[in-house]
């Protein structure tokens, strides 16, 4: 198994630009969430899904947008990037327990990214 | 929000025992866990605690009083490899149990 993978792993973008990070993980996890880390900030939930379909808000959302077309894969799109974006991002899966409850969460590699 | 409370950074000798504290305030607690995260790298999980008590896992050991607030992560025979950020995250039923706040994290440095 691969469990979650995340590409690019670097990224430099001008102020203005859109992108997509990419997340996949091949563990059937129902739950998946996308953070960005900041120094002395900690790590802080932006978008979340519990299935296909299923899309939430988390902490930080403004300027991402997020779907879950499949189990698999969880797209971070960002819509016109700012200085203030410039994060490590993870993306993370867990299962699910029978009341929704999420387990130990698996994260990938993460994306440094850098807006000018 | 959960309000999540770590002290910053420790330095422990090779071979010791350091005890890593976290706090938190929230109505809906419903379970914490530990992360370690080495520079660079993604968080990997290390615990995880839902009764109040003291779960052991080899070096690792985690304790959790629910009506404090609080939970700490033990660790023991400390190795240079353990030079680490631990983070703590208590999952809120409030948010339908699935969502995780994670408090800023705590730097364990480990000299010879």
């Amino acid at each position: 198994n691969a469990g979650v993978t995340q590409t690019p792993k670097f990224q430099v973008l001008k102020t203005g630009q859109s992108m997509t990070l990419q997340c996949a993980q091949d563990m059937n996890h129902e739950y998946m969430s996308w953070y960005r880390q900041d120094p002395g900030m900690g790590l802080r939930l932006i978008h979340y899904s519990v299935g296909a379909g299923i899309t939430d808000q988390g902490e930080v959302p403004n300027g991402y947008n997020v779907s879950r077309s499949t189990t698999e894969d969880f797209p971070l799109r960002l819509l016109s990037a700012a200085p203030s974006q410039t994060s490590v991002y993870f993306c993370a899966s867990s299962r699910q327990g029978p009341l929704g409850e999420t387990y130990e969460q698996y994260f990938g590699p993460g994306t440094r990214l850098t807006v000018t | 929000g959960q309000n999540i409370d770590q002290p910053t950074e420790m330095t422990a000798t090779e071979g010791a025992i350091v005890q890593i504290n976290c706090t938190y305030q929230t109505s809906g607690f419903n379970g914490l866990f530990w992360y370690q995260q080495h520079a660079g790298e993604a968080p990997t999980f290390l615990s995880y605690n839902v009764l109040d008590g003291l779960e052991e896992k080899g070096r690792f050991s985690s304790f959790l009083s629910r009506s404090k607030g609080y939970s700490y992560l033990l660790l023991k025979e400390l190795q240079m490899k353990d030079s680490a950020s631990y983070l703590c995250a208590v999952r809120d039923r409030r948010y339908g149990n699935n969502r995780l706040a994670f408090g800023k994290g705590n730097q364990v440095v480990v000299i010879p």
